[in-house]
């Protein structure tokens, strides 16, 4: 049964890079079968999709987050993670990680989270 | 950008059976997932590539896709399933969301 677990600074200041870490257990990322993503939810309100990756480090990024957005894999220690440069207050929010079957037609869905990390944007 | 519509809310009685919609251009020719997610805790996936059902949710929860709209039907509804309801589809290497749907077992 894989688990993920999100870690990092609960409270970043404003224009500062938000860095967040996906520990993956139970499963290996190196394996080829996953793609590995970051969501975020703001306090009440939807999902929204911040970008995946893939073992070798091919990513893809939500077009919104792009400019300031980065996902990396560090398959050695079965983790990847986030960073988000410039944050604001808008970027408050609880970020999960989460996995996706790689399948013929593409990640197509997420099949396990992490149990996500509320990250606070302020001064 | 390509958008999911759903409605905010959908009440329904025990043991009747709740509809939530997702809607979107050319939705058929996408494959929709959906998840619920209770307060305080991470969403989970109840149907994936429109009709299929991960291991361990219900027979009761099903889905469907076609048109413009796909949807989630949870037959014989429990006070269990309260919660909010999101779907997602893949758009060309983005990943989308709908806004969610809170649904209200009365």
């Amino acid at each position: 049964q894989v688990q993920l677990q999100e870690s990092g600074p609960g409270l970043v200041k404003p224009s500062q890079t938000l860095s967040l870490t996906c520990t993956v257990s139970g499963g290996a990322i190196s394996g080829g079968d996953y793609y590995w993503s970051w969501i975020r939810q703001h306090p009440g309100k939807g999902l929204e999709w911040i970008g995946y990756i893939y073992y070798s480090g091919k990513t893809y990024y939500n077009p919104s987050h792009k400019s300031r957005v980065s996902i990396s894999v560090d398959t050695s220690k079965n983790q990847f993670s986030l960073k988000l440069r410039s944050v604001t207050a808008a970027d408050t929010a609880v970020y999960f990680c989460a996995r996706s079957p790689n399948t013929p037609m593409g990640p197509l869905d997420f099949d396990s989270w992490g149990q996500g990390t509320l990250v606070t944007v302020s001064s | 950008s390509y958008e999911l519509t759903q409605p905010p809310s959908v009440s329904v009685s025990p043991g009747q059976t709740a509809t939530i919609t997702c809607s979107g251009d050319k939705m058929g020719d996408k494959y929709v997932s959906w998840y619920n997610q209770k307060p305080g805790q991470s969403p989970v996936l109840v149907v994936y590539q429109d009709t299929k059902r991960p291991s361990g949710i219900p027979e009761r929860i099903s889905g469907s896709n076609s048109g413009t709209t796909a949807t989630l039907t949870i037959s014989g509804t429990q006070a269990m399933d309260e919660a909010d309801y999101y779907c997602q589809a893949w758009d060309s290497t983005t990943v989308i969301f709908g806004g969610g749907t809170k649904l209200t077992v009365l």
